[in-house]
Formats: structure tokens, sequence, C-alpha cells
């Protein structure tokens, strides 16, 4: 069964403080993962997407890993801000010719950052 | 560019009423556009596959009938929930899918929360 877990479920961290969530896949054929960031009330925007190939892609502050052996991925965020405090959600996009563009989601990482 | 917008943003119906939400692509074209349904501290969850001028997939455990899905055009697809209940409401996302771009990303909207009293 095609499964996406994170972890921790939530997280509290004091600003300028860094963070590391955790994804953990059961996806087969893989075509890539992504990470999210969801405010409160809004839609899911794109963090990072990386294919098998490529083990590490950043975007500002936020880093993301894949090691596609272990099927595990990790979203590091530097320097915390209070506008980091979001949904944080793993996403892996399945190959296969039947499930074309379905995503499968984790759960996602309730991440508050306090000052 | 990729932007996806939802209109409206939000709505609050009675219970017997039908409600349409738009999807919009608004700087791509996009051949399927997809709708999630999320509640609270919950994830989204696919309710449909929207494809341009073909009917919708949906999932398992979806009403069709109950959630009506029409992709008219390449920059727009409509959910209507007809006869809404107040177990309909809830937070319905919309994604499309940009084939032009290198991982076929889905864009997501902003979201409409809908409350049916």
């Amino acid at each position: 069964k095609n499964q996406v877990e994170q972890s921790p479920q939530s997280l509290i961290i004091l600003e300028g403080k860094n963070c590391t969530l955790q994804c953990n896949y059961t996806v087969s054929p893989f075509s890539n993962l992504r990470w999210y960031k969801q405010d409160t009330g809004r839609g899911p925007v794109s963090l990072t997407i990386m294919t098998f190939s490529e083990n590490t892609k950043s975007n500002g502050r936020y880093t993301a890993t894949l090691d596609a052996d272990t099927k595990q991925s990790s979203l590091h965020i530097t320097a915390s801000q209070l506008s980091d405090s979001a949904s944080y959600i793993c996403v892996v996009s399945s190959g296969s010719s039947s499930n074309t563009g379905k995503l499968i989601f984790g759960q996602g990482t309730t991440l508050q950052v306090k000052p | 560019g990729a932007v996806v917008s939802q209109h409206p943003s939000r709505v609050i119906c009675k219970s017997g009423t039908s409600v349409k939400i738009e999807c919009r692509s608004l700087d791509f074209q996009a051949t399927t556009m997809f709708w999630y349904r999320q509640f609270p501290k919950k994830s989204l969850m696919l309710m449909a596959t929207s494809n341009e001028g073909s009917k919708a997939t949906y999932e398992q455990g979806v009403e069709k009938d109950k959630f009506l899905i029409n992709h008219a055009s390449l920059t727009l697809s409509t959910l209507t929930v007809t006869s809404a209940h107040p177990e309909d409401s809830s937070f319905y996302i919309c994604s499309a899918r940009d084939l032009a771009g290198s991982y076929n990303e889905q864009f997501f909207g902003p979201g409409t929360r809908l409350t049916v009293l």
C-alpha cells in the first residue's frame, strides 16, 4: 500500500532556531517527492520537488534531502521565523500509469515558532 | 507564474441549496485539475480528477451526483455541491497540473471554506 508518514506530528521551536522534519514513504513506482507549506485556511504552497536522482534541494531557508534507497526525506528549516508557523506536508507522486498525477499525502507536521 | 485561483474564498449557505466553486489556472493551461477536501487538522483528501472536455473521475466513496464537476475549458473547472447539508461543510481545495513544467507539478488554489447551516 502506498503510504507517506511524517514525524513529528507537531513541533514547537523558538524563533531563530533550526528544525528538521522527517518523511518516510512506501510508494511504488516513485516519480517525485514534494514538500509543501500550508498556512491555516490556505492552500498548500510548493517548497521543493525532487526526483530520485536529486538528493538535496534548497529554497531559501528550506533545504530538503532525499534518500531514494531508504525512502526517506527531510526538510530542514534554518533560522526559523514566526511566519514559518504552518503545516508542512510531504507528498509523493507515483509514477504508475494508472495513477498519473495522483499525489500521496503525508499527514503533515504542524510547526509553531514562538518568539 | 503558475497561479491558481478559487472563487469564492468563503461561502455560507442554507441546508438544501447548491453551491458552485470555481477553480481557475491564471497563467497556464491545465488539461487536468484535481478537487480535494480537507477536514480540520487532517491532510488533503482527493475527491475527483477533472479532465478538460470529458467526465470527471471520482475517488471511491465520493458521490458524483452530489459533487458535480465540470471542466469546460483549459483554465476553468467548477465543483458544484448539490443539496448541501451540514456534513458537507469543509475546506475545498483545487489544484491544476501544469504539463509544460518539468515535474508535471500541481499548483494549488487558496481553498474555499464552505459552511452549511
